[in-house]
């Protein structure tokens, strides 16, 4: 069964500062991945997305993630955080192989971001 | 992309009644989903909204406590049925496209709270 693990619950860093949120995943090949953001009271909105190719991928609000068959890994990352940036970020992969086209979703990170 | 609205916002019901939720999508899309984020939680998929058939419920979820129509391609309603406090959730509706690798764009979501 596919699943997808991020390991930090929660991560507090200071504005202007880098960041790295980690995800993990379980699946037999390749999925397709992605990461949303869920800010306070809103849905989620699609901040990048790998299919294939490139395993760098570059997304919306200056994030990036980087792709690592080896390691089953999907970290989401930015190299200078700002205030607006808190928010809940979710990492999710869907089946590459078939026709089942749902999202698993890990259980979210929160980022809190100090002045 | 496809922009997603949801009605009603948010809602308090009391123990014992229903609850209909509508989903509207500003184009004709493949997929709809329908997912349930409880309080501090990830998204849990409730169910796959099929045009003209059935819905295919997760491991779960049931058809009578969520029935789901979807009459069109841009359109569906999800029902909580018969609530309990436990029902007190965000549900979110999602859209994707059929062979666009299973991205999924969220609607804002619904906050219920049942008392």
């Amino acid at each position: 069964a596919q699943s997808v693990t991020q390991p930090d619950i929660h991560i507090t860093v200071s504005e202007g500062a880098s960041l790295e949120l980690r995800c993990n995943y379980s699946y037999g090949a390749t999925p397709y991945l992605f990461w949303y953001v869920q800010s306070p009271g809103q849905g989620l909105q699609l901040l990048l997305k790998y299919f294939s190719g490139d395993t760098l991928v570059q997304g919306i609000k200056g994030f990036e993630a980087e792709f690592k068959r080896s390691q089953s890994s999907f970290n989401l990352r930015k190299p200078s955080v700002h205030w607006s940036d808190a928010a809940e970020y979710f990492c999710a992969l869907s089946d590459s192989g078939g026709s089942n086209y749902k999202l698993t979703f890990g259980k979210g990170t929160l980022l809190t971001v100090n002045p | 992309s496809a922009v997603i609205s949801q009605k009603p916002s948010r809602d308090i019901c009391q123990r014992g009644t229903s609850l209909t939720i509508q989903c509207q999508v500003d184009s004709q899309v493949t997929m709809m989903f329908w997912y349930r984020q409880q309080p501090g939680q990830s998204l849990t998929l409730i169910a796959t909204a099929n045009q003209g058939s059935e819905a295919t419920y997760e491991s779960g979820f049931v058809i009578d406590k969520f029935p789901i129509s979807r009459p069109n391609l841009t359109f569906s309603t999800l029902t909580v049925s018969n609530m309990s406090p436990e029902d007190s959730s965000i549900y979110l509706c999602s859209a994707g496209y059929r062979g666009s690798y299973n991205e999924q764009f969220f609607g804002p979501g619904t906050r219920l709270t049942v008392l």
